[in-house]
């Protein structure tokens, strides 16, 4: 079965510090991985997606994360953060669409970021 | 581009009405969309993939009968629930899959429907 976890319900971060959401991922076959922002009473955002090819990928607003195969890893990054990422972050994992998944993603707990001044 | 719209944003409704939310992809075609419902400080749980032209597939415990889903053309899919009862208040999201390239897909979201049921 495939499956996402993220460990931490909350990360706390200074403004203008560098900061560090965890993902790590269980899946049969190649990891397609995503990680997403919601802010309150919104959908979803699109921040990047890992499919093949570089491990450290870059995203909107500045973010980026390192695919880490031998540690089944996904984390997303970034260098300075700032009070208005303040959000919900969800990390997923699409299911394999030759199974009959037809597309499906697998989204972690999410974790709360909050950035203090 | 890839814009995912969901109407209402928010709706209130008494015990025992039923109430459509309507998801549509205004500048691209899906042929397939989702729909998620997330509980307050929780994560997005898939209720059901919806084909254009054909039924929809439900998660294990999610009642068809109760969440009815239409997807009449590709890009419009309902999503009615009937006979609403207080604890299907929930906050309801959608999202469309868009074909990029072979087997090379994209999820979008749209913002989510509050649904409360007094």
């Amino acid at each position: 079965a495939q499956s996402v976890a993220q460990p931490e319900d909350q990360v706390n971060v200074a403004e203008g510090n560098p900061l560090t959401v965890k993902c790590t991922y269980s899946v049969s076959g190649n990891p397609y991985l995503f990680w997403y922002v919601q802010y309150p009473n919104r959908g979803l955002q699109f921040l990047l997606k890992y499919i093949t090819g570089d491990n450290l990928v870059k995203g909107s607003y500045g973010f980026e994360a390192e695919f880490n195969k031998s540690q089944t890893s996904f984390h997303l990054k970034k260098p300075s953060a700032l009070v208005s990422d303040s959000a919900l972050y969800f990390c997923a994992v699409r299911v394999d669409p030759f199974s009959g998944g037809y597309n499906k993603l697998i989204f972690g707990a999410g974790t709360r970021l909050a950035v203090h001044p | 581009g890839a814009v995912v719209s969901q109407h209402p944003s928010r709706v209130i409704c008494k015990s025992g009405t039923s109430v459509k939310i309507e998801c549509r992809s205004l500048d691209f075609q899906a042929t397939t969309m989702f729909w998620y419902r997330q509980f307050p400080k929780q994560s997005l749980m898939l209720m059901a993939t919806s084909n254009e032209g054909s039924k929809a597939t439900y998660e294990q415990g999610v009642e068809k009968d109760k969440f009815l889903i239409n997807h009449a053309s590709l890009t419009l899919s309902t999503l009615t629930v009937t006979s609403a009862h207080p604890e299907d208040s929930s906050f309801y999201i959608c999202s469309a899959s868009r074909i990029l390239g072979p087997a090379i897909y994209e999820q979008y979201f749209g913002p989510g429907t509050r649904l409360t049921v007094t």
